[in-house]
């Protein structure tokens, strides 16, 4: 499975879009990308996932790069329950595939 | 919305005993997984379970450690004899084959 990168934290004023990328420069043609995010240290919740196409949800939008490279989760209107640690992961779209979890992005939003 | 649940919330335990951690997946799902996560260190996958065997495991998941789907709807990981080191949260998740949903967690602490 392809390696992530992601930036250890951000801040993000409440009400205001937060911007967190992600870059999977070895990802292959049959890998999606998958983001989760932890609160506290709840179980890791499911957020999106997408190919190649943008994709939007009632959560989030993932934006893609045309090359797929790197991908960018925007939360439209971050609010303080937002604050998690969000974790990009690239794996294969069946199967039993394990999940590597990097560091993520600690994401603070603040009031 | 289903979730994946997981019982006890918190297990104290003494060194050397034997623990066993349960989990219910959402109903329609087929594949399992426990995860582990030591105090400010990464999410680490443990095992992968699919069609009554395991299908995946990691370094972690030694002779100490087994998994078990008793009676279709329960899925149990049992810790032998526990060490200091075993202290984590254990995360249960299940998926149909993805996104994998994740319960909230056992915290075990070994004494």
């Amino acid at each position: 499975d392809a390696k992530t990168t992601q930036p250890p934290s951000m801040d993000c004023a409440e009400g205001r879009a937060a911007n967190l990328p992600c870059n999977h420069s070895t990802i292959s043609g049959n890998e999606y990308v998958y983001w989760y995010r932890q609160i506290h240290s709840q179980g890791p919740q499911y957020i999106i996932h997408g190919l190649k196409n943008n994709e939007t949800n009632e959560m989030a939008s993932l934006i893609i790069t045309e090359d797929r490279k790197s991908s960018t989760l925007i939360l439209p209107h971050a609010t303080l329950r937002d604050t998690a640690v969000y974790y990009c992961i690239v794996i294969r779209d069946s199967g039993t595939y394990k999940y590597i979890f990097g560091t993520g992005t600690r994401l603070k939003v603040l009031a | 919305e289903p979730e994946v649940t997981q019982t006890p919330s918190h297990q104290v335990t003494q060194m050397g005993q034997e623990v066993i951690l349960r989990c219910v997946p959402i109903s329609n799902h087929l594949y399992f997984y426990w995860y582990r996560q030591i105090l400010g260190q990464k999410v680490e996958f443990l095992v992968s379970f699919y069609n009554n065997e395991i299908s995946e495991k990691s370094e972690i998941f030694d002779d100490q450690f087994s998994v078990e789907r008793p009676d279709g709807s329960n899925f149990t990981l049992k810790i032998r004899s526990t060490k200091l080191e075993d202290s984590a949260m254990y995360f249960c998740a299940s998926s149909d084959p993805q996104p994998q949903h994740f319960g909230d967690g056992t915290r075990l602490s070994i004494l």
